[in-house]
C-alpha cells in the first residue's frame, strides 16, 4: 500500500515558468514533510521541508504549500531555471516512529 | 566534513558472486538505510536500522544482507541470490523520522 502518491511523473516547463509538483498522503500520524532534489548520478539532498503547524513555507524560489485537511502538500518552483532540471521526491514521516515514506519522484525538465 | 561515505563508487559483480558495499557516516545518526534505485525509477528501501545490532527488512530485502555492528557503519552485501542486482545503491542516515542524508551512491553492474 503506497502511503505517499506523487504527481506528475514528469514535467516540462519553460524557463521562467512555475513548476508545481503534488503529493498526497494517507497516514495522519505523519508530521514531517520534506522535499528532496536529485541530480543524475548523485544522491538526493534536502531541498525544503515543512511541519503541519504551518500552511506554507518559502525558501527563495521554492515554496511548500500544505493542506492538512486534504492530506496534500505541494512544491512550487517559481521562475524555473534550467539548473532546476532534476528529479524531485516528496516524503513523509512520523518523527516518533522512524523511517520515511517516499513518493515515486517527478522528473522536471526546464527548457531554456 | 560531516556526511555519508559510500565505497566503491563503481563495482562489477560476476555471476554467483557476493559483493559488499561500504557505508560510513559521521553525523552521529541513529538510523541508517539502504535504498536501490533503477534508472528513471524511485527509491526502494532494502534494509534499515534504527539502532546498533538491530535492523529490519524493507520492501525489497530478498537477496541482500546487512549488519550494524557499529553506529557509524552499515555495510550491504548483495548476494548471489539477488538475480538482478544491476542498479544504483544509496546509503543514507537520519535521526528517526527526520531529514534523511544520502551518500553519493554506488553503481553495481553484473558482468
Amino acid at each position: 500500500q503506497q502511503q505517499v502518491k506523487q504527481s506528475p511523473q514528469s514535467l516540462i516547463v519553460q524557463k521562467g515558468g512555475i513548476s508545481i509538483i503534488n503529493c498526497a498522503y494517507e497516514n495522519t500520524a505523519f508530521d514531517y514533510f520534506p522535499w528532496y532534489q536529485q541530480f543524475p548520478g548523485k544522491g538526493p539532498a534536502l531541498l525544503i521541508a515543512i511541519r503541519p503547524d504551518v500552511s506554507e513555507k518559502k525558501e527563495g524560489r521554492f515554496t511548500i504549500s500544505f493542506n492538512k485537511s486534504a492530506k496534500q502538500f505541494s512544491l512550487h518552483i517559481m521562475d524555473s531555471q534550467p539548473g532546476d532540471s532534476a528529479t524531485y521526491f516528496c516524503a513523509a514521516s512520523n518523527t516518533n516512529a522512524g523511517k520515511s515514506t517516499f513518493g515515486d519522484g517527478t522528473t522536471l525538465t526546464v527548457k531554456p | 566534513d560531516g556526511g555519508i561515505t559510500q565505497s566503491p563508487k563503481y563495482l562489477f559483480r560476476k555471476e554467483g558472486q557476493n559483493v559488499t558495499l561500504s557505508c560510513e557516516q559521521n553525523l552521529n545518526h541513529d538510523a541508517m538505510y539502504w535504498y536501490r534505485q533503477d534508472p528513471g525509477q524511485g527509491l526502494r528501501l532494502i534494509y534499515y536500522s534504527q539502532i546498533v545490532n538491530d535492523f529490519q527488512k524493507g520492501d525489497i530485502a530478498e537477496g541482500y544482507s546487512v549488519s550494524r555492528e557499529k553506529k557509524e557503519s552499515f555495510p550491504l552485501t548483495v548476494t548471489s541470490a539477488q538475480k538482478n542486482p544491476t542498479a544504483f545503491y544509496l546509503c543514507a542516515s537520519s535521526w528517526p523520522g527526520n531529514t534523511i542524508y544520502f551518500g553519493e551512491g554506488s553503481w553495481l553492474t553484473v558482468v
